[in-house]
């Protein structure tokens, strides 16, 4: 079956990196999300990457997808208190099909 | 501006009664979804469109009902028969090909 598992909870402190970490079991998924939910909001798309990339980079953000291992992660450098909220991971099993969510890791950063 | 807007933000609900909730989106996207959201639990699907005038039942769909007449709505009507309605309500959106889906701001629909 289709299945996205995350952690529930991370707690770092400020400047300090964060690692999300993902699994997933559609081995034939194209694409693989992160979003990021603050308070009483919608989902904001953070980045996505395609199966055929190993890593993606985007000033903060980093996405690692370990294919064999169905293992996704997102890490935030330089953690900021604005950081704080709930990351979900999403994976797409084939072009055109619904979105499969995972349950949201709640990220609390202290300063 | 491009985007897609769900409204009311907040929505009242007396046991026993219908609710629509609205979704509307003006990126010409094809395909729309309705997910709920309760507190540790995730995102769960409840119906989805691909086209105009045809939709299909996602993971949670009884108590729920939807219509696609326009590509640029996509109304999701919560009925009586949805025992435990309290949920936070989420709308998105994607063009097939792209893939990316976006998301409205979501409505808290709240049985009083």
């Amino acid at each position: 079956g289709e299945d996205v598992e995350q952690s529930l909870f991370l707690s770092v402190r400020e400047g300090d990196s964060s690692v999300i970490n993902c699994t997933y079991t559609d081995s034939s998924s194209t694409y693989l999300y992160w979003y990021k939910q603050e308070p009483g909001a919608g989902l904001q798309l953070l980045t996505y990457i395609f199966s055929n990339m190993d890593m993606k980079q985007d000033q903060r953000l980093t996405v690692l997808l370990n294919k064999k291992d169905k293992h996704l992660s997102l890490r935030i450098a330089d953690t900021q208190t604005g950081d704080s909220a709930i990351y979900f991971c999403a994976e797409r099993p084939k072009a055109g099909t619904a979105l499969i969510f995972g349950k949201g890791t709640t990220l609390s950063v202290s300063s | 501006d491009g985007g897609i807007t769900q409204s009311p933000k907040y929505l009242f609900r007396k046991e026993g009664q219908n609710v629509t909730l609205s979704c509307e989106q003006n990126l010409n996207h094809d395909a729309m979804y309705w997910y709920r959201q309760d507190p540790g639990q995730g995102l769960r699907l409840i119906y989805y469109s691909q086209i105009v005038n045809d939709f299909q039942k996602g993971d949670i769909a009884e108590g729920y009902s939807v219509s696609r007449e326009k590509k640029e709505s996509f109304p999701l009507t919560v009925t009586s028969a949805q025992k435990n309605p309290t949920a936070f309500y989420l709308c998105a959106s994607q063009a097939l090909i792209r893939d990316r889906a976006f998301f409205g701001q979501g409505t808290r629909l709240t049985v009083v």
